[in-house]
């Protein structure tokens, strides 16, 4: 299984940015790290991805460490509908639909504050 | 476009039950997904099929399980019989191409409860 450590919970202020972090040290070289969340009583949505460079787009940016074992999901300015739990996950490459069992851990609760 | 829709939105039943939940996949999507989401386990591939027919199913937990999809707009995933482990979210998602999971869009899950 691909393993990651996310921390349970984190508390942001509304209009403030929000660093959410994600280790990842069993990744190997062609798998890429997504990132997707689940607002309450719905399915996951998927955010972002990457492999190597960090990444932007209108939702959110990753940043990706040198070594890969770690990335950071960034939301630039947090608002309340941003409140929802955080998944990160790495696969293979997408060309590859080999599917692990168990994608997503218990990821991390992000509670906006107003 | 509706996005996926699942049905029930809610269940519950007894052990030894049977149990069916129904997807409907986006128009045009030729990939299924069945997911179960659980606190312990977390979101588990349970089978996927391609063009209605079934690719994977090592995900799929026991005999009890079963999923079918008759045609492009249509899926079931049935467990029989039901037991109160089975008891967790089911997401049914859909994707025009193969590939990684940024190309999923998940239904809203139906929630089992197995006394």
């Amino acid at each position: 299984d691909a393993k990651t450590t996310q921390p349970n919970s984190m508390e942001s202020n509304e209009e403030e940015p929000v660093h959410l972090p994600c280790n990842h040290s069993t990744i190997s070289g062609t798998d890429y790290i997504h990132w997707y969340r689940q607002l309450p009583s719905q399915g996951p949505e998927y955010v972002i991805h990457g492999l190597t460079s960090n990444v932007n787009n209108r939702m959110a940016s990753l940043a990706i460490a040198e070594d890969r074992k770690s990335s950071t999901l960034i939301l630039h300015r947090a608002t309340l509908r941003d409140a929802a739990v955080y998944y990160c996950i790495h696969y293979k490459a997408p060309e590859k639909t080999s599917y692990d069992k168990v994608i997503f851990g218990p990821g991390t609760s992000l509670s906006v504050i107003p | 476009d509706a996005g996926v829709i699942q049905s029930p939105r809610h269940e519950v039943t007894e052990m030894g039950q049977e149990v069916t939940l129904r997807c409907k996949p986006i128009s045009g999507h030729d990939y299924l997904f069945w997911y179960r989401q659980t606190m312990m386990r977390g979101l588990e591939l349970l089978i996927y099929f391609n063009n209605n027919v079934p690719i994977d199913d090592s995900g799929m937990p026991e005999d009890r399980f079963s999923a079918k999809m008759p045609n492009a707009s249509f899926s079931t995933l049935k467990i029989q019989p039901s037991e109160p482990r089975d008891s967790a979210v089911y997401f049914c998602a859909s994707s025009l191409m193969a590939g990684g999971f940024e190309t999923q869009y998940f239904g809203p899950g139906t929630r089992l409860l197995v006394l």
